[in-house]
């Protein structure tokens, strides 16, 4: 069955630092990958989307990677704010306009 | 404010009633999706409409559940006979034609006593 992994503990870091954070997923062939923030009690925010055939896609502070052999993107923060602190989701889309298939997300802590 | 709004934004129920989910979605939107959030995880997908036709069903959306889209509008998410399995967050997102970026609402939270 399908299955899309996120790291479950939390990541914290300082502020400063660069914040990593990894989606791995197993039996998908995705068209696209997103990424999304969501802030307790508020719904997902889109913020970045990679096709299958780029490997980097980024927005001003923000970095992802797509690898499609190690089925695998690594989502990156650089210069990380305390307003950063936020769950991260990755959701897999098998064709544009679909449904989207979610991880679990990733909680980051950003500490001053 | 344009951007996706979802009634009521809190529900508390008995098990056994029926409650309904009201979504209006960004105006110039054609798709629009329903997804369900527990506590610690990701969104789950329940169902999708493009315009009016509901053109895909996830098999968690059992009989107790129905949704509807009449005019290709508004969205309303149905369930009978509550159980207490049913608390979650349910999510509602909209998509304009030929764009995969999904706007999210606020959420409704359920609460089934």
């Amino acid at each position: 069955s399908q299955k899309i992994e996120q790291n479950s503990e939390a990541l914290n870091i300082q502020e400063g630092k660069t914040a990593t954070l990894t989606c791995n997923y197993t039996n998908y062939s995705p068209a696209y990958l997103q990424w999304y923030r969501q802030d307790p009690g508020r719904g997902p925010v889109f913020l970045l989307l990679i096709r299958e055939n780029e490997k980097e896609k980024r927005k001003e502070r923000l970095k992802v990677t797509f690898d499609t052999t190690l089925k695998q993107s690594l989502f990156h923060i650089t210069a990380s704010q305390p307003a950063d602190s936020a769950t991260y989701l990755c959701a897999l889309e098998a064709n544009a306009g679909n449904m989207l298939t979610f991880g679990g997300g990733t909680r980051l802590m950003v500490k001053p | 404010d344009t951007g996706v709004s979802q009634d009521p934004r809190h529900k508390i129920t008995k098990r056994g009633q029926n409650v309904t989910f009201r979504c209006d979605p960004i105006s110039e939107h054609n798709r629009l999706y329903w997804y369900r959030q527990t506590l610690g995880q990701g969104p789950e997908f329940l169902t999708y409409f493009q315009n009016e036709a509901q053109l895909e069903k996830s098999r968690l959306l059992s009989d107790r559940f129905s949704a509807e889209r009449p005019k290709g509008s508004f969205s309303t998410l149905e369930i009978q006979r509550t159980e207490q399995g049913d608390s979650a967050m349910y999510l509602c997102a909209s998509s304009a034609p030929t764009v995969n970026t999904q706007y999210f609402g606020p959420g409704t939270r359920l609460t089934v006593l």
